[in-house]
């Protein structure tokens, strides 16, 4: 069965710091992967996806995932992380050719000032 | 463009009232929709997913129910709610299988006391 792990439930980062969130999935199969954000009360914003091609995937607001099949990873980076950057963050799979989606746990990202 | 809609945001229920919460979509055609609950604290479960009129798949055996009524409308019900059905209710949309990733709605919080 396929799984999305998320090892971090909370990361707490000053401003301007580095961060990466991390995912693992399991998976026998192709899969694409995703990351989402979450700030609070709203809805899930689509960060950035992996499809196929080029395994350093950027997305929006500074965000970029590297896959790494071998060790089944899809972990989020940004170099340099905003107050505002402060939210939830879910890693999800999507098995090819199904309409299925597996999320992460989540990891609550928290940048002090 | 492609735009869901969710209502209400915030719903206050006692126990053992009924549910209706609306999703619609307008700009697309025959899309894929999904019903996610998130508990506090807690990730995504995936609660329904239908791939076409009056076609429903339920993940979790439940308090609840969802229907298809029209292409773009996907509604969740309940008979008679339980404290545990207390969440963030999030519906999204997406076409076709797999790589497209979800488009959410802006979610209603429920509080059932």
């Amino acid at each position: 069965a396929q799984s999305v792990t998320q090892l971090d439930s909370q990361v707490p980062v000053f401003e301007e710091a580095p961060v990466e969130l991390r995912c693992n999935y399991s998976s026998s199969v192709s899969v694409y992967l995703f990351w989402y954000v979450q700030y609070p009360n709203q809805g899930l914003q689509l960060l950035l996806k992996y499809l196929s091609g080029s395994t350093l995937v950027k997305g929006i607001n500074g965000f970029e995932a590297e896959f790494n099949k071998s060790q089944t990873s899809f972990h989020l980076r940004k170099p340099s992380v905003h107050i505002s950057d402060t939210a939830e963050y879910f890693c999800a799979v999507s098995l090819s050719g199904t309409y299925k989606y597996i999320f992460g746990t989540g990891t609550r990202l928290k940048v002090l000032a | 463009s492609q735009t869901i809609h969710q209502w209400p945001a915030t719903l206050v229920q006692p126990v053992g009232s009924p549910l209706s919460l609306e999703c619609t979509v307008e700009g697309t055609s025959n899309p894929n929709l999904y019903w996610y609950r998130q508990a506090a604290g807690r990730g995504l479960q995936l609660l329904f997913y239908s791939v076409g009129i009056g076609q429903i798949s339920s993940e979790v055996p439940q308090n609840l129910s969802a229907s298809r009524p029209q292409d773009r409308q996907f509604i969740l019900s309940s008979k008679k709610l339980l404290l545990s059905d207390s969440g963030f209710y999030l519906c999204a949309w997406t076409t076709g299988p797999g790589e497209g990733g979800y488009t959410f709605g802006s979610g209603t919080r429920l509080t059932v006391v």
